[in-house]
């Protein structure tokens, strides 16, 4: 079964830290998004690619956030320097979005503590 | 802002009982999808909606997309315990590409 991938499940950071979260979308899917979820915020959509491209990374913050996408089987989300408020389950999403739908499919998420 | 509103924000039943969860928003969507999600799991896609109006089932689930593609809603009929979950919409939008903006969710618990 062809599914997405991310590491690490979880990490338990101190404030200050660099973090990188890794994902590996499924082959052939146009379009990789990084989602944040919180209890308070719900999913929050911070970056997505089209075709490796970035295309929207306004939800995220700028100043510490960075959202690359080196080549197709690889998506990162950096936090440099992390703080406690970015505690969060980080999700990855793959799809073959065209015209006006397409499946997402999750990653099983990234669970970050920054303490 | 939180684009797309869902209601009620939890929901605790008895089995067999029916349910209908909401997702209302100001803005226009191309289409609607609705996801569950159990703990520890990224979210699935149990539907997608695309035409304003349209209605689908998928076994005891009822979808529907408002007229205006601005709302929707997901009733459950005799729900069961493994109806249990998160469920959330999410909205496309178009913004020169698609981008798909998820809801607020709705916190299932279905009692044995």
């Amino acid at each position: 079964d062809a599914r997405v991938t991310q590491t690490p499940r979880h990490k338990v950071t101190e404030m200050g830290q660099e973090v990188t979260m890794r994902c590996q979308p499924i082959l052939g899917h146009n379009t990789v998004f990084w989602y944040r979820q919180t209890m308070m915020q719900g999913l929050e959509l911070l970056a997505y690619f089209r075709n490796r491209a970035p295309l929207d990374d306004s939800g995220m913050p700028k100043d510490r956030f960075s959202a690359e996408m080196p080549d197709a089987t690889l998506a990162t989300l950096k936090i440099q320097p992390s703080e406690p408020r970015d505690s969060a389950v980080y999700f990855c999403a793959s799809g073959l979005v065209r015209m006006n739908t397409g499946e997402l499919f999750f990653g099983e998420g990234s669970r970050l503590t920054v303490l | 802002t939180q684009l797309l509103e869902q209601s009620p924000q939890f929901l605790s039943i008895q089995e067999g009982e029916n349910l209908t969860v909401y997702c209302n928003s100001s803005s226009v969507f191309s289409s609607l999808q609705w996801y569950r999600q159990e703990p520890g799991e990224g979210p699935v896609l149990l539907v997608t909606v695309v035409t304003g109006g349209e209605v689908k089932k998928l076994k005891r689930l009822t979808f529907q997309f408002g007229d205006a593609r601005k709302d929707s809603s997901l009733h459950i009929t005799a729900a069961q315990p493994g109806d249990t979950g998160l469920y959330l919409c999410a909205g496309a939008r178009i913004s020169g590409t698609y981008k798909y903006i998820f809801g607020t969710g709705t916190r299932l618990k279905v009692l044995a």
